[in-house]
């Protein structure tokens, strides 16, 4: 089946700086990513599309400053946290369609 | 998108058939039924979809009523890494650039 990697799995930083996350489509090529946001013991919550060559489309209630994606190739999606502050800890998700959308292993972010 | 009702949690005896029902009556013609599944701190997994016909595939079966209002997803001998939560998700039509709004799922345990 399809493969889709994040890279890291795992990062803590400090407050206010800024964290960068990639998502990977490894054998297949993606025009579109999408980027989710998991929350612990809640369900997963679609944040935006990644469209490759053109701007994201965000859900409503997320801000594009301050989580920015890029989709630059047809394999790589990354999505920018900016200014992270505690509450933007969470489990970051993303997936790639091909013919289904197959998910990432996720990433822990975890702001201090 | 159609919304579906799922239970919050089930148990299942190790090797016997789990049986993880889905309610979806306001569903449309053109919308697909999907099932994912998550295990602990992992991305989500595609396991099958249909549109009206029962699907079968390596991991499971997908059992669609007659009017579409419901599906059930079978895995026929459930075993403890089958333990998760399952994702039943309606959608528009397979193959587009459609986008996977999740609900709270059905925690299934696996018990020995």
């Amino acid at each position: 089946g399809a493969v889709v990697s994040q890279h890291p799995s795992r990062v803590i930083c400090k407050s206010g700086t800024s964290v960068k996350i990639e998502c990977r489509s490894l054998d297949f090529q993606a025009t579109t990513m999408f980027w989710y946001r998991q929350f612990p013991k809640q369900s997963l919550m679609l944040m935006a599309t990644s469209n490759e060559g053109s701007k994201a489309t965000y859900e409503q209630g997320v801000e594009k400053d301050k989580f920015l994606i890029n989709h630059a190739s047809l394999t790589l999606s990354t999505l920018t946290v900016t200014s992270a502050h505690p509450e933007d800890s969470s489990f970051y998700i993303c997936s790639a369609k091909v013919s289904e959308q197959y998910f990432g292993p996720g990433t822990r972010l975890t702001v201090t | 998108d159609a919304k579906t009702t799922q239970p919050p949690s089930m148990d299942c005896a190790e090797g016997r058939a789990a049986n993880l029902p889905c309610n979806h009556s306001t569903i449309s013609g053109n919308e697909y039924v999907y099932w994912y599944r998550q295990i602990h701190s992992q991305g989500p997994q595609y396991i099958i979809h249909g549109l009206k016909n029962n699907e079968t595939n390596e991991m499971a079966s997908l059992i669609i009523t007659e009017d579409r209002k419901s599906s059930t997803l079978i895995l026929p001998h459930a075993t403890l890494r089958d333990t998760a939560v399952y994702y039943c998700i309606v959608r528009v039509a397979a193959g587009n650039t459609g986008k996977l709004i999740f609900g709270q799922g059905t925690t299934l345990q696996v018990k020995p």
